[in-house]
């Protein structure tokens, strides 16, 4: 059973304007979350994360975002760059083993 | 980049053999765990590993073992390879401190298929 979702398998905007990446999850213990990026043929490589005390993280162009009575978390690229483009996963940990649990990954294209 | 190898990126097998993906860090890094790829299932924790000889099951753990006896190498074996363990496995490290919210931080990856 997928305790983190990623409802929307791809998405597509133009270079310049905002991605909004979205993420649900069910298990209201998880503590920290966190985005990944990946390219194709390469391992995910971690982009920012967020811990459950906060509801906003900001690190240069991405913004995450956490509503903990949603269950639910964003991520923000403003603006977006054709680099951009990759799939990102998001991830919710229980803390406790360090254990983490991915969703399915949504790619984003950004068109130039 | 965190130091993180994986061997071999590629492999093909034919059903029923036995199979050992090798994951080796330089980061001296006290997590390691091993990950499978699928399309539709995101990345599902294996095993994973909180030091040497010290290791636990995760989500999707049947069929698979895995083994520590150093902190650099972490194996994870497929004792008799089936199609359905075709993947794209990948390995991570994290070093879990005080605060417990640690970064993992993943290798390459190793494409197997199972014929």
């Amino acid at each position: 059973d997928q305790q983190v979702k990623q409802n929307s398998p791809s998405l597509s905007v133009q270079e310049g304007r905002i991605s909004i990446l979205n993420c649900d999850y069910t298990n209201s213990m998880f503590d920290y979350f966190l985005w990944y990026k990946k390219y194709p043929a390469e391992g995910p490589t971690f982009l920012i994360s967020i811990s459950s005390i906060k509801d906003k993280n900001e690190d240069g162009r991405f913004t995450v975002f956490l509503n903990k009575s949603a269950k639910h978390l964003s991520l923000h690229i403003v603006p977006s760059q054709p680099g951009d483009s990759a799939v990102y996963f998001c991830a919710a940990s229980l803390g406790t083993g360090n254990q983490f649990y991915f969703g399915t990954g949504t790619s984003l294209t950004v068109i130039p | 980049d965190a130091g993180i190898t994986q061997s071999p990126r590629h492999k093909v097998t034919e059903t029923g053999t036995p199979v050992t993906l090798r994951c080796h860090q330089t980061e001296n890094h006290r997590y390691m765990y091993w990950y499978r790829q699928d399309p539709g299932h995101g990345l599902r924790l294996i095993h994973y590993s909180y030091g040497v000889k010290d290791t636990d099951k995760g989500e999707v753990s049947d069929g698979y073992s895995v083994s520590r006896s150093k902190t650099e190498d972490f194996l994870l074996t497929l004792e008799s390879a089936t199609s359905s363990q075709t993947s794209v496995y990948f390995c991570a490290i994290s070093e879990a401190g005080e605060r417990r919210q640690e970064t993992q931080y993943f290798g390459p990856g190793t494409r197997l298929l199972v014929l």
